[in-house]
């Protein structure tokens, strides 16, 4: 069955960088769209970054675009999301999904780990 | 403020159908045959219900049901059953680098 287990999440300093890992199994990760979803605590859904199977087409929310990037490893059937100039607002749950090929909706979710930016 | 609009709580009893509303624009809900929803137990994962408006992924009931008009779309759930007490998140493709907008989400209470 489809499983996807984020690790990374973390307790960080304003302006600090992170990198949130996604090991993904149960389905042939190269073939698929991927993406990262968060949601702030007591908040709702936020879409964030997608990458396409092959690694070369990738979008950003307007939220992290410029400080947040998106790849992958279809070798070790991961994805990743290095975020940079971490702002308080970007406190949430990060969740990696495994994407529709237009991005959306996320077919999958992982359990998601959780990001906290404070001072 | 979430692009899309849904009620904030609806409430039903055992076994009633109810319906949860999701208002968007011409530029995502009312542009695209893209909308999703997605049920929210607490403490868990999103868990996709219906995508493309109205179709349900494998395994899901289908006591869950949607639809759209013009800018706005539906989820029906009928039989209302103890375990469909959640949030619910409406979604649409959207025009513009934003790829997926959500509603704020509606909280499920069964009574």
């Amino acid at each position: 069955q489809v499983q996807l287990v984020e690790s990374g999440g973390t307790l960080v300093k304003p302006g600090g960088s992170l990198r949130l890992s996604c090991a993904a199994s149960g389905f042939f990760f190269n073939d698929y769209y991927m993406s990262w979803m968060r949601q702030a605590p007591g908040k709702g859904l936020e879409w964030v970054s997608y990458m396409s199977s092959s690694g070369y087409s990738m979008y950003y929310a307007d939220s992290v675009k410029g400080r947040f990037t998106i790849s992958r490893d279809n070798a070790k059937n991961s994805l990743y999301l290095q975020m940079n100039s971490l702002r308080a607002e970007d406190t949430a749950v990060y969740y990696c999904a495994r994407s529709f090929p237009r991005g959306m909706p996320q077919e999958y979710w992982g359990q998601g780990t959780l990001v906290t930016v404070t001072s | 403020q979430s692009a899309l609009t849904q009620p904030a709580s609806v409430s039903g009893s055992l076994g009633q159908s109810i319906s949860i509303s999701c208002t968007g624009t011409s530029s995502d809900i009312g542009y695209y045959n893209y909308v999703s929803w997605y049920q929210q137990h607490p403490g868990e994962a999103p868990k996709l219900l219906i995508y493309d408006v109205t179709y349900r992924p494998s395994g899901v009931s289908p006591r869950f049901s949607g639809s759209r008009s013009g800018n706005s779309a539906s989820l029906t759930i009928s039989g209302l059953q103890a375990e469909d007490e959640a949030d619910y998140y409406c979604s649409s493709f959207t025009t513009g680098n934003t790829l997926e907008v959500f509603g704020g989400g509606t909280k499920l209470t069964v009574l």
